[in-house]
């Protein structure tokens, strides 16, 4: 059972990027058998895809986020990383990684990032 | 850029039937795949490739799919149903996944 849990600081200022990372445990990031998104939830709205990696590094990005998105992978740590730049208010939002075969079959719990000076 | 379109909420008696609709021009081409989200919780899958239902899942959820539209269809709603349901698919060219806008199922 592939588990996922995001980390990074919770409050992020204004203009600066927003970097946080996902640890992959029950499975290797390298096994080839998922893509590795990032999917963010504004408070009280909806689901956003930000973007995605495979293995071999490939991405694909939110079109309309895709200047200010980088997704990267190091499968030494097992881990896959977003960063975000020139942040505002907007970018507010629980943040999810998650690992997906067409569907998203595991999710991280979440965390919130506040965009705030 | 790709839209999904649902209904902003539905509302439902307990043991009748929910329809959630999701609209949008690459669903003949590409797979939906339904979640269920409550609130403070990661979405869970409901639905996937249209009409197909995780095992563990109960049997009153199912999906269908027609055209441009894909129904997600819970028969025989109970209260713990009440949960905000988002579909979820990808552009034509496959690269670009969509949610969408997320519908907000009332139970009465």
């Amino acid at each position: 059972q592939v588990q996922l849990q995001e980390s990074g600081p919770g409050l992020v200022k204004p203009s600066q990027t927003l970097s946080l990372t996902c640890t992959v445990s029950g499975g290797s990031i390298s096994s080839g058998s998922y893509y590795w998104s990032w999917i963010r939830q504004p408070a009280g709205k909806g689901l956003e895809w930000i973007g995605r990696i495979y293995t071999s590094g490939s991405t694909n990005y939110n079109p309309s986020l895709k200047s200010r998105v980088t997704i990267s992978v190091d499968t030494s740590k097992n881990q896959f990383s977003l960063k975000l730049s020139s942040v505002t208010a907007a970018d507010t939002a629980v943040y999810y990684c998650a690992a997906s075969s067409g569907t998203f079959d595991y999710w991280g719990q979440g965390t919130l990032v506040t965009v705030s000076s | 850029s790709y839209e999904l379109t649902q209904p902003p909420s539905v509302s439902v008696s307990p043991g009748q039937t929910a329809r959630i609709t999701c609209s949008g021009d690459a669903l003949p081409k590409q797979y939906a795949y339904w979640y269920q989200q409550k609130p403070g919780q990661a979405p869970v899958l409901v639905i996937y490739k249209d009409s197909e239902r995780p095992s563990g899942i109960p049997e009153r959820f199912s999906g269908s799919s027609s055209g441009t539209t894909v129904t997600l269809t819970i028969s025989g709603v109970q209260a713990e149903d009440e949960a905000d349901y988002y579909c979820q698919s990808a552009d034509s060219s496959g690269t670009s996944v969509v949610f969408g806008g997320g519908t907000k199922l009332t139970v009465l």
